[in-house]
């Protein structure tokens, strides 16, 4: 069984730039959340999808915006890049229809914006 | 949403029991207590919880307050692999389509001297 896996690992953006980070979710599961985790902080949500809907979302400004896809891998777009956009980026996946509800995560993308 | 307190750090040597506490005094009736850690470098993972009663799994046990406002998780045989950041987190019981967010803390460093 293949877990959550997240690409790019690393990534160094400007100022004002976009970026698109990828996350595959674990086999069977449908529900896709994002966490930005900044230095010394615990995750902090920015939005989850289900079955391809946005399902829930953090206190995160629209720039933040993603994408789910029929075989439930995701992305999350960051548009405008600001300095404090600098984080760990982690994606998480789920079938909620289990009783645990437990969050498998990945081991994140970290962005650095100069 | 209820919020937990935990201690920002704590350390254990290796072999011996770590008791990792977490209060949460305004938890509802409805609030699972769940446990996840981040290891260095790594996405957060499940590690156990519950709701009343007190839990055993293979990675830790969780001791639940009659009362319910605070609960401590137990690592029985610290090792170095467990040094990481031990996050108690509430989550509503599953009750419809989609997932519930993680709301994290900062959670409880754990340093294990060798």
């Amino acid at each position: 069984e293949t877990g959550v896996t997240q690409s790019p690992t690393h990534l160094i953006k400007t100022r004002g730039q976009q970026v698109t980070l990828r996350c595959s979710s674990q086999s069977g599961h449908n529900t896709v959340s994002w966490y930005q985790q900044a230095l010394g902080q615990g995750p902090q949500f920015i939005f989850q999808y289900y079955r391809e809907e946005e399902n829930g979302r953090g206190n995160f400004p629209p720039r933040f915006s993603g994408l789910q896809f029929p075989n439930y891998s995701s992305e999350l777009n960051v548009n405008a890049l600001e300095l404090d956009d600098s984080a760990l980026y982690l994606c998480a996946s789920s079938y909620p229809a289990s009783p645990r509800g437990t969050q498998y995560f990945g081991p994140g993308t970290r962005l650095l914006v100069l | 949403d209820a919020k937990t307190t935990q201690p920002n750090s704590m350390e254990s040597n290796e072999e011996e029991p770590v008791h990792l506490p977490c209060n949460h005094s305004t938890i509802s009736g409805t609030d699972y207590i769940h446990w996840y850690r981040q290891l260095p470098s790594q996405g957060p993972e499940y590690v156990i919880h519950g709701l009343t009663s007190n839990v055993n799994n293979r990675m830790a046990s969780l001791a639940i307050a009659e009362d319910r406002k605070s609960s401590t998780l137990i690592l029985h045989r610290a090792t170095l692999r467990d040094a990481a950041v031990y996050y108690c987190i509430l989550r509503k019981a599953y009750s419809g389509a989609g997932s519930y967010q993680l709301t994290f803390g900062k959670g409880t460093k754990l340093s294990v001297i060798p």
